[in-house]
């Protein structure tokens, strides 16, 4: 079972554009974190933001953590059409350390 | 560093027979994880291995078995294959038990005919 929803499900955006992608989880967590993958392909790593952070950057990458709300947000600033991809979010809790991953944000950026 | 390879990258299956997949992790990774991918259940978790042993396990029937060598490559293995085991097939290493980051493979897309 997902421990995470992601949202919206499919998003359409023009390149330059902000992209924001939601997840929304259901227990305490100790890290959350963002991966992409191409279509077909493997995932790969983005953001790993730890459950006493608030927010984290890398590039044009943002992620938000609000563990009141138990929420995250993905932003993606200046869309490429190369950021045309699924976008999963994924935590883990207690002591297992396994991501456990939605079920994934389609993002197509039109160039 | 070379990353994740699993091998094969295609298989077509027949309904009722069994078929293994490999994985091999980064170098220095003793943490293997497999996950199912499908359109309708998202990426599921089926099990992790560390040291040989499993030390994790999803919810998955007990067609879905893996095991995991001395030099950190791990196998899956599926018996009696349903045309619902039709998936990409994940696998992820960790550098630890304690490190959440996970690396993954390129997958091996499994289609039962």
């Amino acid at each position: 079972s997902q421990q995470g929803e992601e949202d919206p499900q499919a998003l359409s955006i023009q390149e330059g554009e902000n992209a924001t992608m939601n997840c929304s989880y259901k227990t305490s967590i100790n890290n959350l974190q963002w991966y992409r993958q191409n279509s077909g392909r493997g995932l790969v790593h983005l953001i790993l933001i730890r459950s006493n952070e608030r927010e984290k950057h890398s590039g044009r990458l943002r992620v938000t953590l609000d563990t009141s709300k138990k929420s995250s947000s993905l932003l993606i600033t200046a869309s490429r059409a190369a950021d045309t991809a699924s976008y999963f979010c994924a935590t883990d809790s207690g002591g297992s350390y396994i991501p456990t991953f939605g079920r994934g944000t389609s993002l197509i950026v039109h160039p | 560093k070379a990353g994740v390879t699993q091998t094969p990258r295609y298989l077509i299956k027949t309904r009722g027979q069994q078929v293994t997949l490999s994985c091999s992790p980064i170098s220095g990774h003793r943490s293997v994880s497999w996950y199912q991918q499908t359109p309708g259940q998202g990426l599921q978790f089926l099990f992790e291995y560390f040291s040989e042993t499993q030390r994790n396990k999803g919810n998955f029937p007990g067609r879905f078995s893996g095991r995991q060598f001395s030099n950190s490559r791990s196998e899956m293995n599926v018996s009696t294959l349903e045309l619902g085991d039709s998936a990409l097939y994940l696998c992820a290493s960790r550098s630890s038990t304690g490190n959440t980051e996970a690396f993954f493979g390129q997958g091996t897309r499994l289609t039962v005919v």
